[in-house]
C-alpha cells in the first residue's frame, strides 16, 4: 500500500528565505506527483504536477523537484513572502489506479 | 480555478438521517472524486467517476454510495449518517486519467453529524 511522508509537519520562518518542503513515498510506481496548497477553510490549489517521467517543474518561485528511484519529492520556494502562509501537501497517483494518495501536509508559516 | 461548485458548503445532522452533497463542475471533465479529509488521516477517496453512470469504489466507500447521471453533476449520498462521517468532503475534478492531467478541488463541504 503506498505511503506518502512529509516532514516537517509545521515550518516556520522569516520572510526572503528560501525554503524546502519534502515528501516522501514508499512505492516508487507512481505516474505522477501533485503538489497542493490548502489555505484554512478553503480547498486544494493545484500548485505543480510532475510526471513520472519529468525530474521537475517551475512555476514562478516554485520549482518541484522527482526522484522516483528514492521515492523523494521537494518542493522548493525561493523568498518566501507572509501570502505564501498555508497548508502544503503533496500527492501520488498511482500507475494501477486512478487516485491521489495523499500527505498529511507541511503547515508553512511566513513570518513579516 | 476550475468550476467546480460543491452543496451545501456547511450541514449539521443527526445520526441516522439520509445526506446528500452536490458537486457540479462547468469543466465538462469526464473523471469526478469524491474524497473527505479528516486529521491525522489525511485526504482519502471515498468514490470516483471515470464518466456518466460509471464509478468505482475508494479506500474508504463503506457507508457511501454515488450517482453519476450528467457530466457535470456528481452526488455522494450517506444512506443512514454516522458520527464517524463527520468530515470535510471534496471534490475533484480531472480531464482524463492521464499523467498529464492534473485533479482541481472544490472549496469542501463541513459536515457535521450529532
Amino acid at each position: 500500500k503506498q505511503e506518502v511522508t512529509q516532514i516537517p509537519a509545521a515550518l516556520s520562518v522569516p520572510e526572503g528565505e528560501n525554503l524546502v518542503l519534502n515528501c516522501s513515498f514508499t512505492d516508487s510506481a507512481i505516474y505522477n506527483l501533485q503538489w497542493f496548497r490548502q489555505d484554512p477553510g478553503k480547498g486544494l490549489t493545484s500548485l505543480l504536477l510532475i510526471q513520472s517521467s519529468q525530474r521537475e517543474q517551475t512555476s514562478g518561485r516554485l520549482n518541484a523537484s522527482l526522484d522516483k528511484s528514492s521515492g523523494r519529492s521537494t518542493l522548493y520556494i525561493a523568498a518566501s513572502q507572509p501570502g505564501d502562509s498555508a497548508t502544503y501537501l503533496c500527492a501520488v497517483k498511482e500507475t494501477s489506479g486512478s487516485r491521489l494518495t495523499f500527505g498529511e501536509g507541511t503547515q508553512l508559516t511566513v513570518n513579516p | 480555478d476550475a468550476g467546480i461548485t460543491q452543496s451545501p458548503r456547511h450541514k449539521v445532522t443527526e445520526t441516522g438521517t439520509p445526506v446528500t452533497l452536490r458537486c457540479h463542475q462547468t469543466e465538462n471533465h469526464r473523471y469526478m472524486y469524491w474524497y473527505r479529509q479528516d486529521p491525522g488521516h489525511g485526504l482519502r477517496l471515498i468514490h470516483y467517476s471515470y464518466g456518466v453512470k460509471d464509478t468505482d469504489k475508494g479506500e474508504v466507500s463503506d457507508g457511501y454510495s454515488v450517482s453519476r447521471s450528467k457530466t457535470e453533476d456528481f452526488l455522494l449520498t450517506l444512506e443512514s449518517a454516522t458520527s464517524s462521517q463527520t468530515s470535510v468532503y471534496f471534490c475533484a475534478i480531472s480531464a482524463s486519467g492521464t499523467a498529464d492531467q492534473p485533479q482541481h478541488f472544490g472549496d469542501g463541504t463541513r459536515l457535521s453529524i450529532l
